[in-house]
């Protein structure tokens, strides 16, 4: 089991401000990073899968950026909504397994 | 597409009894099912690897007796809490992965499990 943090643990954002938050892992043996969305009593919803180094992926108001050299990995909210609110984790996949970090939980204030 | 779901949803039972845990891929087959514990504030634990047909492999530090694990097909799995006490209170969830190269595994949306 792979030493994967998230910082911070939680975070408030006002409605229409943008946030964002780390994830940090071994940048040694680096396959690929994952980053899920969830909501609680829903299933975590997946987000993006980060393979290569200088990755920036995009999903509606969402992105996140990876840097492999290094270890770590930002997730951006822009514009955050209440809908936004919910707990983000990332997980470095190794063997088709996963080890996850305990997340960050956001929530956005109207 | 790649609908996991899980059964119960919650279950409550006493100390000393056992109880099962359900997780079905709904829409596809799965190769491995992986089971992961979530302590208060901490990040979801791998427990054990299941394949279809083979014994689970246990994580360290888990016990293999006190969580048994089925994986009768390719679509479902099974964790039975043996003995329960108080201290396997948790949030159990799943995930199943499809194999051939795929990049995801996907999640059932867990199992909370309170022994009195």
């Amino acid at each position: 089991i792979l030493n994967v943090e998230q910082s911070p643990q939680s975070l408030h954002v006002q409605e229409g401000d943008s946030t964002n938050f780390t994830c940090s892992f071994p940048s040694s043996n680096f396959y690929a990073l994952h980053w899920y969305r969830w909501e609680t009593a829903k299933s975590p919803e997946a987000l993006f899968v980060m393979t290569l180094n200088g990755d920036e992926k995009k999903k509606g108001r969402i992105s996140a950026t990876l840097n492999t050299k290094e270890g770590y990995s930002y997730l951006y909210i822009k514009g955050s909504q209440p809908e936004d609110s919910a707990t983000y984790l990332c997980a470095f996949w190794e063997d088709y397994k996963l080890s996850f970090g305990a997340g960050t939980t956001v929530t956005v204030r109207a | 597409g790649a609908v996991v779901s899980q059964h119960p949803s919650r279950v409550i039972c006493k100390s000393g009894t056992s109880v099962k845990i359900e997780c079905r891929s709904l829409d596809f087959q799965a190769t491995t099912m992986f089971w992961y514990r979530q302590f208060p504030k901490k990040s979801l634990m791998l427990m054990a690897t299941s394949n279809e047909g083979s014994k689970a492999t246990y994580e360290q530090g888990v016990e293999k007796d006190k969580f048994l694990i089925n994986h009768a097909s390719l679509t479902l799995s099974t964790l039975t809490v043996t003995s329960a006490h108080p201290e396997d209170s948790s949030f159990y969830i799943c995930s199943a992965y499809p194999g051939q190269g795929a990049t995801e595994q996907y999640f059932g949306p867990g199992t909370r499990l309170t022994v009195t």
